[in-house]
C-alpha cells in the first residue's frame, strides 16, 4: 500500500525553525516528483515546494522563497521540509504529496 | 501566478441532484488540472487528473471536464459521502495554484 507519513510538526516562536520530514512506503520517492502542500486552519490550500526525481529541479512559492527549503533523501525513501524564519502566516496543516497520494499531514503552529 | 476561480463557493444540495463546480484560469493551462475532495479533519483526495480522467477507485458519478481556462466538476447523482468541500488544482504553471473551493451542503 502506498502510504505517506509525515512528522517533526509543532510550536515554534516566530522567527524559529523547523524540518519537517515525510516517509513513503509502498514506493520509492526517487520514481517521482514530491510536492509539499499546506493549509491554514480553516481556510483553503496552498501549494508550497515540489522537487523532481534526482532533486536537481525545485520550485517554491514565492511567499517561503528563501526561507523553505524541500529536499529528499532517496536512500532513506523520505522527503524534507526545512523552514526558516518561521512566520505567523506559515501556520498551517501541512502534507506531503506523490502524484494524488497525500499524507494525513502535520501541524505547525507559529506563535509567542 | 495563474489565478484560478471556482464557484459557487458554496452549494445545497439533496442527494440524487446533478451538482456542477467551476474552475476558471486566469490564464491557459491546457488540461493541467486536479480536482480534489477533502472532508472535515482528513487529507485531500485526488478524484479527477489530466481534467478529465478519473482516479483510480473513485466513482463514476464523478467526472471532469474542459480545457484551456474552464473546467467543470460534475457529481451526476449526489451521495451522502459526497458532502465534503471540492477544490481545483492547476499544475501548468509554477507556482501551481487551487482554486478556493466548494462547500457542498446538505439541503
Amino acid at each position: 500500500e502506498v502510504q505517506l507519513v509525515e512528522s517533526g510538526g509543532g510550536l515554534v516562536q516566530p522567527g524559529g525553525s523547523l524540518r519537517l520530514s515525510c516517509a513513503a512506503s509502498g514506493f520509492t520517492v526517487s520514481s517521482s516528483w514530491m510536492t509539499w502542500v499546506r493549509q491554514t486552519p480553516g481556510k483553503g490550500l496552498e501549494w508550497v515546494a515540489n522537487i523532481n526525481q534526482d532533486g536537481s529541479a525545485k520550485n517554491y512559492v514565492d511567499s517561503v522563497k528563501g526561507r523553505f527549503t524541500i529536499s529528499r533523501d532517496n536512500a532513506k525513501n523520505s522527503l524534507y521540509l526545512q523552514m526558516n524564519s518561521l512566520r505567523a502566516e506559515d501556520t498551517a496543516v501541512y502534507y506531503c504529496v506523490r502524484d494524488g497520494i497525500w499524507g494525513q499531514g502535520t501541524m505547525v503552529t507559529v506563535a509567542s | 501566478d495563474i489565478q484560478m476561480t471556482q464557484s459557487p463557493s458554496s452549494l445545497s444540495a439533496s442527494v440524487g441532484d446533478r451538482v456542477t463546480i467551476t474552475c476558471r484560469a486566469s490564464q491557459g493551462i491546457r488540461n493541467d488540472l486536479g480536482w480534489y475532495q477533502q472532508k472535515p479533519g482528513k487529507a485531500p483526495k485526488r478524484l479527477i487528473y489530466a481534467a478529465s480522467s478519473l482516479q483510480s477507485g473513485v466513482p463514476s458519478r464523478f467526472s471532469g471536464s474542459g480545457s484551456g481556462t474552464e473546467f467543470t466538476l460534475t457529481i451526476s447523482s449526489l451521495q451522502p459521502e459526497d458532502f465534503a468541500t471540492y477544490y481545483c488544482l492547476q499544475s501548468n504553471s509554477y507556482p501551481f495554484t487551487f482554486g478556493g473551493g466548494t462547500k457542498v451542503e446538505i439541503k
